[in-house]
């Protein structure tokens, strides 16, 4: 069965530095999400994108995050600079369009210390 | 998109069937009810979806009251692995998931 994979899982560093998250969707799927969930609460949208094009990033902190998926088919999401508040699971999802089921990866969980 | 509202925690015996409510009162006629499940660490997994009718399939069944104000989903029988948070969502197509905090389900051994 085709999932969602996600890199790394695991991903440790200090305040002020930049990092990465890698996402590659389930293979024909052209919507793909980007989430974050907080411990103890469900994730929330930070942005949407329809193939290589972003459709609602209205929930994504422009200051520090930026996401991309140049190609339309696996997609980078990146802090810069990491605040300790950013400490959360960050899932990617991947749907056949929008409106459609969604299918997770397994997640990035980030610790800023 | 209607809010849901569901317990915060529940428990299950081991082979027992696991009925999992959800209010959602300000449903609209096109709204699909959706379900997912997050066991610890791990991404949310999809169980079922519905808009009217009852459905079923290889995970759970889901019950959908005849004014669609309320759903359960059912485990027939829950196993230790079912144990997990589970999110009830209710959707118009083509708009965006809003999670809540679900429900822990526990199953006791």
């Amino acid at each position: 069965e085709a999932e969602v994979a996600q890199s790394p899982r695991y991903k440790i560093t200090e305040k002020s530095q930049a990092v990465a998250f890698w996402c590659d969707p389930i293979s024909g799927h052209a919507t793909l999400y980007w989430y974050r969930q907080i411990l103890g609460q469900g994730p929330e949208l930070l942005v949407q994108f329809q193939d290589e094009s972003v459709v609602d990033d209205s929930q994504l902190p422009k200051d520090r995050f930026s996401a991309e998926r140049l190609k339309g088919v696996d997609s980078t999401l990146k802090i810069q600079p990491a605040e300790l508040g950013d400490s959360a699971m960050y899932l990617c999802a991947s749907s056949f369009g929008q409106g459609e089921t969604q299918y997770f990866g397994p997640g990035t969980r980030l610790l800023v210390l | 998109d209607a809010k849901t509202t569901q317990p915060p925690s529940m428990d299950c015996a081991e082979g027992r069937a696991a009925n999992l409510p959800c209010n959602h009162s300000t449903i609209s006629g096109n709204e699909y009810v959706y379900w997912y499940r997050q066991i610890h660490s791990q991404g949310p997994q999809y169980i079922i979806h519905g808009l009217k009718n009852n459905e079923t399939n290889e995970m759970a069944s889901l019950i959908i009251t005849e004014d669609r104000k309320s759903s359960t989903l059912i485990l027939p029988h829950a196993t230790l692995r079912d144990t997990a948070v589970y999110y009830c969502i209710v959707r118009v197509t083509g708009n965006q998931f809003y999670f809540g905090t679900g429900t822990s389900l526990t199953v006791i051994p």
